[in-house]
């Protein structure tokens, strides 16, 4: 079955551009949304096909997908981007999610 | 506004069966594929399975894990989609979203409901 990789944590200084990977075989064929969620809440799309952001989403989020790698940017991280997040792609259309990373802001 | 409300969770024994609810509003159910994605306590999200609209011919698709145990199922006359759950295992313990793509199309789960908790326990 197919498998997305991430790394369970990544820190960031405020202000400062926070990166996170998600890879999987070949990933750059299929495409990546990213979705962020904050403790006690539901999950919330930040990006979508690989580079998209929909409506109401700060332009501080970004996306990109390369070979077996797709990485979520946050430019100017804020305090309030603090939260966990998962990578999701399909594979012979069954939905599968990366492990989640864990973005701390300090 | 696109709302999700779940409704159907609570305590089941190992071997048991359950309902989930996903009750619609806000959009054109109808033409919207709806998904539902779970979540163990302190755990990831892992998907559970999909119902495409009639355009798509209703077509569903599942999770391996849960594969010939549940199956998800809709009433576009009630705005309402469904997850059966059957022989349930203490690892189908979990919170169960209900979600939808609406105009972004049946590959991006772009909008949540609040979830609803199911547990699976003796």
């Amino acid at each position: 079955s197919y498998e997305l990789t991430q790394p369970p944590s990544v820190s960031v200084s405020p202000g400062q551009t926070a990166s996170i990977t998600c890879s999987g075989d070949k990933l750059s064929n299929k495409y990546a949304c990213w979705y962020q969620q904050k403790p006690g809440q539901s999950p919330v799309l930040v990006i979508y096909q690989d580079t998209k952001r929909p409506s109401g989403i700060p332009e501080r989020f970004s996306g990109s997908n390369s070979g077996n790698t797709a990485t979520l940017t946050i430019s100017g991280t804020q305090a309030m981007d603090e939260a966990d997040y998962y990578c999701q792609a399909w594979d012979s259309s069954t939905g599968v999610f990366g492990g989640g990373t864990k973005l701390t802001v300090l | 506004e696109v709302q999700l409300v779940e409704s159907g969770g609570g305590l089941v024994q190992p071997g048991g069966s359950l309902k989930l609810s996903c009750a619609a509003s806000g959009f054109t159910f109808s033409g919207s594929g709806m998904h539902w994605v779970r979540q163990a306590s302190g755990e990831g999200l892992e998907w559970v399975g999909r119902i495409r609209s009639k355009v798509n011919t209703y077509a569903t698709e599942y999770a391996a894990s849960v594969k010939g145990r549940f199956t998800i199922s809709r009433d576009d006359s009630k705005n309402t989609a469904y997850l059966q759950m059957n022989s349930l295992r203490t690892e189908d313990t979990a919170v169960y979203y209900c979600a939808t793509g609406r105009d972004y199309g049946d590959y991006v789960v772009a909008f949540w409901g609040q979830g609803t908790l199911v547990t699976v326990s003796s």
